[in-house]
């Protein structure tokens, strides 16, 4: 496609449950990044990918949050057992390499809102 | 730690004046800025990107320059329009992206 997508647009879930949020890069592009951005507040990186890897996981908020990448493509974030807090929009972008190796700019997806009754 | 300030948080100015807005940063290590905006309810849409070699990119109507050495960059609108109401984000790219909180510009008819 011609830009980063994501699915769903919006979640509505009970507290308790697993969701599973999904992130379609810009084809060719190596590095996929995840945020969160609750009301408010400005972005907090939770997780990035450089191919199938995360090299840095240091922003994923406790052992309930999980993400994977594969085939360099695709990626999913997995929440576990929601908590109302963990509300908010969850954004995804790609760049064509990773941030520590040069000027690659970011392309971010339309987000998923993520809300937890 | 990279800490990304943006200043002001909020923004109100009426049609046709030119205006600025202010991001700094403290680590001055970094590869390139980024200027985004985004709309409510929307994502981000890359504005500007400068590279850590260049002063100032231009747009349009949009121009960003980076002082790399005292940690600041400026965003410069100008003849504003009300569909330049949105907030703006600067974002710096080290071993990780870091961005500011923002600030919500909005441009009166």
């Amino acid at each position: 496609g011609a830009g980063v997508s994501q699915s769903p647009s919006n979640k509505v879930t009970e507290k308790g449950k697993d969701v599973e949020l999904r992130c379609d890069p810009i084809s060719g592009h190596t590095a996929l990044y995840w945020y969160r951005q609750s009301l408010g507040q400005g972005l907090e990186f939770l997780i990035y990918f450089q191919g199938n890897s995360a090299p840095d996981k240091s922003g994923l908020p406790s052992d309930r949050f999980s993400a994977e990448r594969t085939g360099g493509s695709v990626s999913t974030l997995t929440i576990q057992r929601t908590q109302q807090e963990d509300s908010a929009v969850y954004l995804c972008a790609s760049s064509l390499g990773p941030a520590g190796q040069g000027a690659h700019e970011q392309y971010f997806g339309p987000g998923t809102r993520l809300t937890v009754t | 730690k990279q800490e990304v300030t943006q200043i002001p948080a909020a923004l109100s100015v009426p049609e046709g004046e030119n205006l600025v807005l202010n991001c700094s940063f403290t680590d001055s290590a970094i590869y390139n800025l980024q200027w985004f905006r985004q709309d409510p309810g929307k994502g981000l849409t890359s504005l500007l990107l400068i590279q850590s070699s260049q002063r100032e990119q231009t747009s349009g109507r949009l121009n960003a320059s980076l002082d790399k050495s005292s940690g600041r960059s400026t965003l410069y609108i100008a003849a504003s329009q009300p569909g330049d109401s949105a907030t703006y984000l600067c974002a710096v790219t080290g071993n990780q992206f870091y961005f500011g909180t923002g600030t919500s510009l909005t441009v009166i008819p």
